[in-house]
């Protein structure tokens, strides 16, 4: 298996612009999990899924932020408008059950200037 | 959901010394993971110690669990430069399904 892919890896993009970050989970693996990670922060986990459903949403931080599932096998996670702040590097990441290892993506750099 | 904390935050070692790394947590735990993360790469999972497990051996990791004291140790043995990263500990159990992570310890070891 490829391991959970993420596009694109950079991304650089202006002020207000609509941002779509894409993620293909391992095959088979039930759960998704979107993450952010800035040197301010540390690692916050934004959004999770189980079965394309979303179950907790609660480190989303604005609405701007919006993350979807429409098959097992792709998410997307959007920002509409980009900030600057919103600047960071986005993980995803899926696992085959609820308290089992999870297998992360690569990334994506984002710069909102 | 909880997240642990590692101590210490960050360390400098040289090759060929051990590298011990401590995390704490806060509620009751099904299970506490530990993760590595190079510079410019997602986190990879290293081992994963049950609640019900004492000590874990994998390759020169060796991970410690104490339940009643709500805390963990990862000891790296014979360090290599090669596992110069940041290390995540992340306890899992106290409600959600979700993992979530601390700031972790940033480990160099030097040639």
């Amino acid at each position: 298996d490829a391991g959970v892919i993420q596009s694109p890896r950079h991304e650089v993009t202006e002020m207000g612009q609509e941002v779509t970050l894409r993620c293909k989970p391992i095959s088979g693996h039930d759960y998704l999990f979107w993450y952010r990670q800035t040197m301010m922060r540390g690692l916050e986990l934004l959004i999770y899924f189980n079965n394309n459903v979303p179950i907790d949403d609660s480190g989303m931080p604005e609405d701007r932020f919006s993350a979807k599932m429409p098959n097992a096998s792709f998410s997307t996670l959007k920002i509409q408008p980009s900030e600057p702040r919103d600047s960071a590097v986005y993980f995803c990441a899926s696992s085959g059950a609820t308290n089992e290892k999870l297998f992360f993506g690569s990334g994506t750099q984002l710069s909102v200037l | 959901s909880q997240q642990g904390e590692e101590d210490p935050q960050a360390l400098s070692i040289q090759e060929g010394e051990n590298a011990t790394m401590n995390c704490s947590y806060k509620t009751s735990i099904n299970n506490l993971q530990w993760y590595r993360q190079n510079s410019g790469r997602g986190l990879v999972h290293l081992i994963l110690i049950r609640s019900n497990e004492r000590e874990k051996h994998s390759g020169r990791l060796r991970v410690t669990l104490d339940t009643s004291k709500k805390s963990s140790s990862l000891l790296i043995t014979a360090s290599r430069a090669a596992d110069t990263a940041s290390y995540f500990c992340a306890p899992f159990g106290g409600g959600g399904n979700k993992l979530t992570f601390g700031t972790g310890t940033q480990l160099k070891v030097e040639l």
